[in-house]
């Protein structure tokens, strides 16, 4: 299964757009990725999701790039309350199958 | 609009209990899954459902049995409990079909085992 590498940490200045990297060199043509985040230790809060185009949605802005080996999760304007551990992952789908496999997140810190 | 539940939110067992974590959606999504989460990681896939009657192992399936008789529950029962097992249980589901699709979290059960 693909496998994600993501920064353990970063900052971000609230009202600055925090850009978080993953790379996922071994995804499968067919696997998507996702974005989810985990506020304390709430259960993960779904973001956003691509294929191979970019996207964009109320909460985010997701770059893959082409070859899909990585993608930037984009948060335009970071508030306070974003800061939480952002995970990318890789959804792998079959017939049969459906999985998330999780890495171990960013930490996300945004300060006044 | 539920979502997903689940019971209990914490518990605190004693080596060699077993219990059940309950977890239910009033979707009518086919897949369920369970995950657990340790300290500083990310969630690790227990096991999962893509429909009633059909269940698989993910990653961590060792000391952990589920079941699906209905599309609504997905139950994970710890056989004999082991402080290893101490964690917080994610359960979600999503409904199947082309495409992507959103994965729903539960709120958690957070399990101690002494």
């Amino acid at each position: 299964d693909a496998k994600t590498t993501q920064p353990p940490s970063m900052d971000c200045a609230e009202g600055r757009a925090a850009n978080l990297p993953c790379n996922h060199s071994t995804i499968s043509g067919n696997e998507y990725v996702y974005w989810y985040r985990q506020i304390h230790s709430q259960g993960p809060q779904y973001i956003i999701h691509g294929l191979k185009n970019n996207e964009t949605n109320e909460m985010a802005s997701l770059i893959i790039t082409e070859d899909r080996k990585s993608s930037t999760l984009i948060l335009p304007h970071a508030t306070l309350r974003d800061t939480a551990v952002y995970y990318c992952i890789v959804r792998v789908r079959s017939y049969n199958t459906d999985k998330l496999i999780f890495g171990t997140g960013t930490r996300l810190q945004v300060f006044p | 609009n539920a979502g997903v539940t689940q019971t209990p939110k914490f518990q605190v067992l004693k080596t060699g209990q077993s219990m059940t974590l309950q977890c239910a959606q009033d979707m009518n999504h086919e897949y369920m899954s369970w995950y657990r989460q340790d300290p500083g990681m990310g969630l690790r896939l227990i096991h999962y459902s893509v429909g009633a009657g059909i269940t698989d192992q993910g990653e961590v399936p060792n000391g952990y049995n589920v079941s699906r008789s209905t599309t609504e529950d997905f139950p994970l029962r710890l056989l004999s409990a082991a402080p290893s097992q101490t964690s917080v249980y994610f359960c979600a589901s999503t409904p199947t079909g082309l495409g992507g699709a959103i994965q729903y979290f539960g709120a958690g059960t957070r399990l101690s085992v002494l």
